[in-house]
């Protein structure tokens, strides 16, 4: 089975400050990994994902995750935020088993960017 | 390219009393995933579609719960009798196929009193 744990429920931050969401996961098996927004009043938007190759992935609007696998880590930054970016931010994780493509998410990380 | 279209958007009902929900997913997109979203956590799979066919019911509660996708195109999931612990939001994904990226709708917020 597999859990991610998303370890700030909460990461208030200054406009133009640098920022880091962290994500840890746990899984018997090798594992694809995600980072989804959820702007206020929208559905889920895919930000990045890894799936093999570099271990670092970036997004198109600034933001980078780096995949640890000795850590089980795939922490999301940004070097500097804009009020945009204030959001609810998803870690996800999908087993590479060849079958059905699950998603199990951890609980999520507001973001609140101040000006 | 229309997105995953969800309705309603909002619902409030009594507890034991019956709510349907609708989704339309992306075109030509194969899998359809429905997702439960309790506030304060991350949305869990209730149940996973390949066309019509369901290929992942394990964490649907089905002594309540159903869901359908007749044609292979739009879904409806169903709760009868909602309980209090069934508000939530939620969740309509689909993707090309079970490997591909999830594209996720705006969601149907339910409150049940």
């Amino acid at each position: 089975a597999q859990s991610v744990t998303q370890l700030d429920s909460q990461v208030p931050v200054f406009e133009e400050a640098p920022v880091e969401l962290r994500c840890n996961y746990s899984s018997s098996v090798s594992v694809y990994l995600f980072w989804y927004v959820q702007y206020p009043n929208q559905g889920l938007q895919l930000l990045l994902k890894y799936l093999s190759g570099s271990t670092l992935v970036e997004s198109i609007n600034g933001f980078e995750a780096e995949f640890n696998k000795s850590q089980t880590s795939f922490h999301l930054r940004k070097p500097s935020v804009h009020i945009s970016d204030t959001a609810e931010y998803f870690c996800a994780v999908t087993p590479i088993s060849g079958g059905y493509n699950k998603l199990i998410f951890g609980a999520g990380t507001r973001l609140a960017v101040h000006p | 390219e229309a997105g995953v279209a969800q309705s309603p958007r909002y619902k409030i009902i009594e507890k034991r009393q019956s709510v349907a929900f609708w989704c339309n997913p992306i075109s030509g997109h194969a899998t359809l995933y429905w997702y439960q979203q309790i506030l304060g956590q991350g949305p869990k799979l209730l149940i996973q579609f390949q066309n019509n066919g369901v290929v992942d019911d394990s964490q649907l509660p089905k002594d309540r719960f159903s869901a359908e996708r007749l044609k292979g195109v739009d879904s409806t999931l169903k709760i009868q009798p909602a309980k209090l612990e069934d508000s939530a939001v939620y969740l309509c994904a689909s993707s090309t196929d079970s490997q591909e990226t999830q594209y996720f709708g705006p969601g149907t917020r339910l409150l049940v009193l």
